[in-house]
């Protein structure tokens, strides 16, 4: 158990759906984080976010949204996607988001886009 | 551009020995992570070397080489348990991590 749990575990969905996952971090840190984890490739940061403010968005596709109400959750609103975009959907959590802070991460969504 | 480098997959036997490399080339450097990601579950923190040399935890050592933008994940007296993906991960200069893609570790009785 690492203090970050995701929902839903699993989600099958077709391309003109919208859904969300949704992170809840238990750890009191101030920094989240989305990333997309794809076979055999190196994790892709998504989103950071710092105290629920966004801090960097790495040029990801309008058809996902980020959302962070307050520092212990966040949530990815999708919609419109591509097969392409299967993938684990890892959410993350440090103290803050720089420095030399440890990452920790939830058990991520695998996302099935038919 | 930035990259990480491990090697896809490694097969070692239970009770030996096995050394995880990874090199890197990042803009700047702030820390190298190691991570374990068991098969559908969380990546879960490892180790950090900041400095060069050999940080021992247990059964799991990790070394650093700045000059030469090295690694290593060493694992000792092996168990089934350990079957899982390693990740090495840098922080570069902005304080961004860059990821290698893992390297999947079968362990064989």
């Amino acid at each position: 158990e690492t203090g970050v749990t995701q929902t839903p575990r699993h989600l099958v969905m077709g391309m003109t759906n919208k859904k969300s996952l949704k992170c809840e971090q238990h750890l009191g840190h101030n920094a989240m984080y989305w990333y997309k984890q794809s076979a055999k490739k190196p994790l892709e940061l998504m989103f950071v976010y710092s105290l629920e403010e966004r801090v960097e968005n790495n040029s990801v596709p309008s058809r996902f949204s980020p959302e962070c109400p307050n520092s212990s959750h966040l949530f990815l609103h999708l919609h419109t996607l591509q097969p392409e975009d299967s993938a684990l959907y890892l959410c993350a959590s440090s103290p803050t988001s720089g420095g030399a802070d440890t990452q920790y991460f939830g058990p991520g969504t695998r996302l099935t886009v038919l | 551009g930035q990259n990480i480098d491990q090697p896809t997959e490694m097969t070692a036997t239970e009770g030996a020995i096995v050394q995880i490399n990874c090199t890197y080339q990042t803009s700047g450097f702030n820390g190298l992570f190691w991570y374990q990601q068991h098969a559908g579950e969380a990546p879960t923190f490892l180790s950090y070397n900041v400095l060069d040399g050999l940080e021992e935890k247990g059964r799991f050592s990790s070394f650093l080489s700045r000059s030469k933008g090295y690694s290593y994940l060493l694992l000792k007296e092996l168990q089934m348990k350990d079957s899982a993906s390693y990740l090495c991960a840098v922080r570069d200069s902005n304080y961004q991590l860059i990821w290698g893609a893992g390297t999947k570790l079968i362990i064989k009785p």
